[in-house]
């Protein structure tokens, strides 16, 4: 079975940082772009960072770029999202999502349950 | 940044009615990059179209996608009790991609 394990959230201090982390299992890791998607409190999707299967292409919604890093571990199957100077408007349910392809244009077809970040002081 | 537009935000239908929910694109969606998903309250989405038309695996045929370009359209044939949810589009050809801001299919 395929599944998305996510953890690393919690409560953070504004300006704090968080590694999220998601355990991949049931598919060969290594050959598939991998994204984290957030949902804000009573709010829509928005979509955060996707990583090629290969590592070589790394792409950020402006509202992260240069704070957030997406990175990944095939050795472990795992991805990760390394948040730093977190702000208020953080704040939501990050979720791991497996993409239907190697390549980074693809839609995401399985997702994992989420874990809750919150940056308050 | 392609802005993904759904209407209506809220559709109230009863079991068995048919729902059609629309999401335009502020700018042609790259090869039809177009996919939905559901989302039920305290869950995770669930991809149900890709590709504007093509119903992912497990996806009951009651689900159907069409459009192109800048129109896009889900269609649920039949309402059962357990399709009231959330509907988000998504486009995924360009970058940044983008959700639209998600259409409710309540029970009326």
């Amino acid at each position: 079975e395929v599944q998305l394990v996510e953890s690393g959230g919690g409560l953070v201090q504004p300006g704090g940082s968080l590694r999220l982390s998601c355990a991949a299992s049931g598919f060969t890791f290594s050959n598939y772009a991998m994204t984290w998607v957030r949902q804000a409190p009573g709010k829509g999707l928005e979509w955060v960072s996707s990583f090629s299967s290969s590592g070589s292409s790394a792409y950020y919604a402006d509202s992260v770029k240069g704070r957030f890093t997406i990175s990944r571990d095939s050795s472990q199957s795992t991805l990760y999202l390394l948040m730093n100077s977190l702000r208020a408007e953080d704040t939501a349910l990050y979720y791991c999502a497996k993409n239907f392809a190697s390549g980074i244009y693809s839609n995401m077809d399985v997702w994992g349950k989420g874990t809750t970040v919150t940056v308050s002081s | 940044e392609i802005v993904l537009t759904q209407s209506p935000g809220t559709l109230s239908l009863s079991p068995g009615e048919r729902a059609t929910l629309s999401c335009r694109a502020s700018q042609s969606v790259s090869s039809s990059y177009l996919a939905w998903y559901q989302q039920k309250p305290g869950q995770a989405p669930r991809l149900l179209i890709y590709g504007a038309s093509s119903r992912a695996t497990g996806i009951s045929d009651r689900f159907s996608g069409s459009g192109s370009g800048t129109d896009f359209t889900l269609i649920v044939s039949r309402l059962e009790p357990e399709d009231f949810a959330v509907y988000y589009c998504q486009q995924y050809g360009t970058s940044p991609q983008t959700f639209g801001q998600g259409t409710k299919v309540e029970i009326k």
